[in-house]
């Protein structure tokens, strides 16, 4: 089976504070995403990459930045926390040898900015 | 852009009865996806549909995609309480760089 790994599953930072989150996938996958989670908004996509040291913004990148140094790992970077980015973080990856493009998720990080 | 629209966003359902939950998407796409959450769980796949006119079925829930509406259901049969839980439906094109989601519904089942 694939798993998809957070680091964290729940964080509690201050304004102003650097947040690393840290997501790890173990079946070779070349996409891997960032979702952040909302109440009523449905999930959106911060950034993705498509293979190692590549990256793509999503819909809301502002405040975000990423890190992809290995295949198997993908990190997501708040530079400054603010409250308004007090959110559930998802981690997804997906093969391209995969016709259906299926993502595979990770059991979330959910981050709370004082 | 590509929007997807998904209703009811909150269901309330007594145990035995049947409801369909609609995804209405914005542009051509070939591929669309439910997905199940549970309260402080992550997202569980449920169905892929490929094709116009795909449909799956599993269990009570049955899934189906009429690519030229834009329009895919998941049709629940008989609930049960079990089946409480957020579906999302998602909406990609080739290769997922431009997946969407849903808002989600939160589907209550009572007994």
């Amino acid at each position: 089976d694939v798993k998809v790994t957070q680091s964290s599953r729940y964080l509690v930072k201050r304004t102003g504070e650097k947040v690393f989150l840290e997501c790890v996938q173990d079946m070779d996958h070349e996409n891997m995403f960032w979702y952040r989670q909302d109440p009523g908004l449905g999930l959106r996509l911060i950034y993705f990459s498509y293979d190692v040291k590549m990256k793509e913004k999503g819909d809301i990148p502002e405040g975000y930045s990423v890190s992809r140094e290995k295949k198997e790992r993908f990190s997501l970077i708040l530079e400054s926390a603010s409250t308004n980015q007090t959110s559930m973080y998802l981690c997804a990856s997906s093969s391209l040898a995969r016709e259906d493009g299926e993502l595979f998720f990770g059991e979330g990080s959910r981050l709370t900015v004082l | 852009e590509l929007k997807v629209e998904q209703n009811p966003l909150f269901l309330s359902m007594q145990e035995g009865k049947n409801y369909t939950i609609y995804c209405n998407y914005s542009t051509t796409s070939d591929r669309l996806y439910w997905y199940r959450q549970d309260p402080g769980k992550s997202l569980e796949s449920l169905f892929v549909l490929l094709s116009n006119g795909a449909v799956k079925q599993e269990g009570r829930l049955m899934a189906s995609l009429d690519t030229k509406a834009r329009l895919s259901t998941l049709h629940i049969t008989a609930a049960v309480h079990d089946l409480s839980a957020t579906y999302f439906c998602a909406v990609g094109m080739y290769n997922n760089n431009d997946m969407r989601f849903g808002a989600g519904t939160r589907l209550t089942v009572k007994p």
